[in-house]
């Protein structure tokens, strides 16, 4: 079975700072990988998502994630954070082959200070 | 118009009531999913859906029970609802590569 591991429940940023969120996931052969944002009180948005090829994936809001097979690891990056990212982040894999379905992460809140 | 919407939006029920939350979908996916929010825990997948005469359990499916009543319908049903139901719950819809996965905008569900 597939499980996702967030290891870090909150984090705290400075407006522009650089952001790496971690990801580490298990799943028995190569993943289908996302990355989502929950604003407080909103749905779910799709950052990004990686299915094959280059292991290095842009995303919407200048957010990218780097696969890592080695390491089993998905990590989000952004090199300068805006007060509007602000949010609640979930790393998810998904399965393959006929039992497609999604397993998140227990997510990483993150908090942009002035 | 939504891709994926959920009624109702809020719910306030009491402990030991029926309550039935229902999504459609007009993306045409065959794939449906439930899933339910708690803080620190995620999303957790409560009931699958590939077609209409494909159901399956999620993780945490006791106490929770769905019907596929076309492609474009499904709904979650808690025959008697309980306390720590009381959760942010997710209608989510997606085609066979999970490349097109959609989220309704969810259910809030408190049962007292």
């Amino acid at each position: 079975a597939q499980s996702v591991t967030q290891p870090d429940i909150h984090i705290t940023v400075s407006e522009g700072a650089s952001l790496e969120l971690r990801c580490n996931y298990s799943y028995g052969a190569t993943p289908y990988l996302f990355w989502y944002v929950q604003s407080p009180g909103q749905g779910l948005q799709l950052l990004l998502k990686y299915f094959s090829g280059d292991t290095l994936v842009q995303g919407i809001k200048g957010f990218e994630a780097e696969f890592k097979r080695s390491q089993s690891s998905f990590n989000l990056r952004k090199p300068s954070v805006h007060w509007s990212d602000a949010a609640e982040y979930f790393c998810a894999v998904g399965a393959r082959f006929g039992n497609e379905k999604l397993t998140f992460g227990t997510g990483t809140r993150l908090t942009i200070i002035p | 118009d939504a891709d994926v919407t959920q009624t109702p939006r809020n719910r306030i029920t009491k402990t030991g009531k029926r309550i039935m939350l229902e999504c459609s979908q007009t993306k045409g996916h065959d794939r449906m999913y439930w899933y339910r929010q708690d803080p620190g825990l995620g999303l957790r997948l409560i009931y699958y859906s590939f077609d209409v005469k494909d159901i399956n359990k999620g993780e945490i499916s006791d106490g929770y029970s769905v019907s596929r009543q076309a492609q474009a319908k499904f709904s979650l049903s808690l025959e008697s609802a309980i306390p720590n139901q009381t959760a942010l719950y997710f209608c989510a819809t997606s085609d066979s590569s999970l490349d097109s996965t959609y989220f309704g905008p969810g259910t809030r569900l408190l049962v007292l």
